[in-house]
């Protein structure tokens, strides 16, 4: 069975530092692998995927990530955190390998706290 | 154009009644999928609509939960003689393309807060 595994439910930056979340998945094949944002009182947005085009993504709002099959991760990076970038953020993934449908499965999440 | 909607935004009841929470997906997406989202948790895969079929129920907790969908219209999920493990907030989505992931997006709704007292 697919997992995401979400290292630190929370995470501090101060503004303009570098944010950094992790997220690990298991699976025998190259998965689609996503981040969404959540906003409070909002739904799921999407940041970026990974669907095998290109290992590094890049998103809305300056955020990318790297698919690294070897560490099985796809890590969020974003050069420098702003004050809006404060929400919580999931890792999810759709199974490789033919998959019929878009079933998600979701890590934990982390909350992202920025400081001025 | 339209999001997502999901009704009511805020659902308080009492143990044992039974709920109605419905979305209406965005037109033209075949595919709807329920989720659920507890306190400190991710979301959980519930059940998933192809038209008004659902191929896959494998995430319903249990038998109190059921779910419909008129066409590729409007989905309600239903509780039944509510619990207090029930509370969470209920998160819809719909999608265009659900067979090519690589080129298909879910969209989601605000969902719904729903409180068993």
């Amino acid at each position: 069975a697919q997992s995401v595994t979400q290292l630190g439910s929370h995470v501090s930056v101060s503004e303009g530092a570098l944010v950094l979340l992790r997220c690990n998945y298991s699976s025998s094949v190259p998965p689609y692998l996503f981040w969404y944002v959540q906003y409070p009182n909002q739904g799921l947005q999407l940041l970026l995927k990974y669907t095998s085009a290109a290992t590094l993504v890049k998103g809305i709002n300056g955020f990318e990530a790297e698919f690294k099959k070897s560490e099985t991760s796809f890590h969020l990076t974003k050069p420098s955190a702003h004050m809006s970038d404060a929400a919580e953020y999931f890792c999810a993934v759709i199974p490789g390998g033919g998959t019929s449908y878009g079933k998600l499965t979701f890590g934990q999440g982390t909350i992202l706290t920025v400081h001025p | 154009g339209a999001g997502v909607s999901q009704s009511p935004s805020n659902k308080v009841t009492e143990k044992g009644k039974d709920v109605e929470l419905r979305c209406d997906p965005i037109s033209g997406h075949t595919a709807l999928y329920w989720y659920r989202q507890r306190l400190g948790q991710g979301l959980e895969f519930l059940i998933y609509f192809q038209g008004n079929s659902a191929p896959d129920k494998s995430g319903l907790p249990s038998d109190r939960f059921s779910a419909e969908r008129t066409g590729e219209s409007v989905s309600t999920l239903t509780i039944q003689r509510t619990q207090q493990e029930d509370s969470a907030v209920y998160l819809c989505a719909s999608s265009r393309i659900p067979t090519s992931p690589s080129q298909d997006t879910q969209y989601f709704g605000p969902g719904t807060r729903l409180t068993v007292l």
